[in-house]
């Protein structure tokens, strides 16, 4: 089955720069890779997503990249906030069938003012 | 307003108790899930069904049994067989598909007593 690995799992960064989480994934067939924001005491958040027919995506101050090839996909975080701080989990779907996504452990953001 | 809704927020169990964990949607998601976050785990399966009276094991199922009598709703039941029940439990849904995000609730802090 799909495995995926994150790293790091706990990132400090100074406002104002930029922040790179990256994951890796085993199963060739998976073709979705959403990235989930989670502060304290809540549920993650959807933040962005990106399908395999497409390299990078960006969403205002975050963006994500896709390399097929290499299965590796990475979330970007530009002119960070103190609200960006919490953890942060990425996923990919399960490969073939309608199996459930598959997380990463997760990273700790930490954005110092 | 649509969204998951998780209850109790926190719950308490004494040793040898059976409790329940609550989850209701109104996405109209066929698909829901429960999952178990410990510090440093990330998010572990336990069951999630994609459909009304079917359900499936995840990766942590023992020790745990859920029902799936109403699309809207997948309670999860912490049995007296799960000998380490302290945890996160975090309840989502989707539609039914590969490519699918899943959208989550807010979560149940379980603690023994």
């Amino acid at each position: 089955g799909e495995n995926v690995e994150q790293h790091p799992s706990t990132l400090s960064v100074q406002e104002g720069d930029s922040a790179v989480i990256k994951c890796t994934y085993s199963d060739s067939a998976s073709n979705y890779f959403p990235w989930y924001k989670q502060e304290l005491g809540k549920g993650p958040q959807l933040i962005i997503d990106i399908r395999s027919n497409v390299g990078e995506k960006k969403d205002q101050r975050i963006a994500v990249t896709l390399n097929k090839t290499a299965k590796h996909f990475s979330l970007h975080i530009t002119e960070t906030q103190p609200e960006d701080s919490a953890v942060y989990f990425c996923a990919a779907s399960g490969g073939s069938g309608n199996t459930p996504l598959v997380f990463g452990k997760g990273t700790r953001l930490s954005v110092i003012a | 307003d649509g969204g998951i809704t998780q209850s109790p927020k926190y719950l308490f169990r004494k040793e040898g108790q059976n409790v329940t964990l609550s989850c209701e949607q109104n996405l109209n998601h066929d698909a829901m899930y429960w999952y178990r976050q410990d510090p440093g785990q990330g998010l572990r399966l336990i069951y999630y069904s994609q459909i009304v009276n079917d359900f499936q094991k995840g990766d942590i199922a023992e020790g745990y049994s859920v029902s799936r009598e109403k699309k809207e709703s997948f309670p999860l039941t912490v049995t007296s067989a799960q000998k380490n029940p302290t945890a996160f439990y975090l309840c989502a849904s989707s539609i039914v598909g590969r490519n699918q995000p899943q959208h989550f609730g807010d979560g149940t802090r379980l603690s023994i007593l």
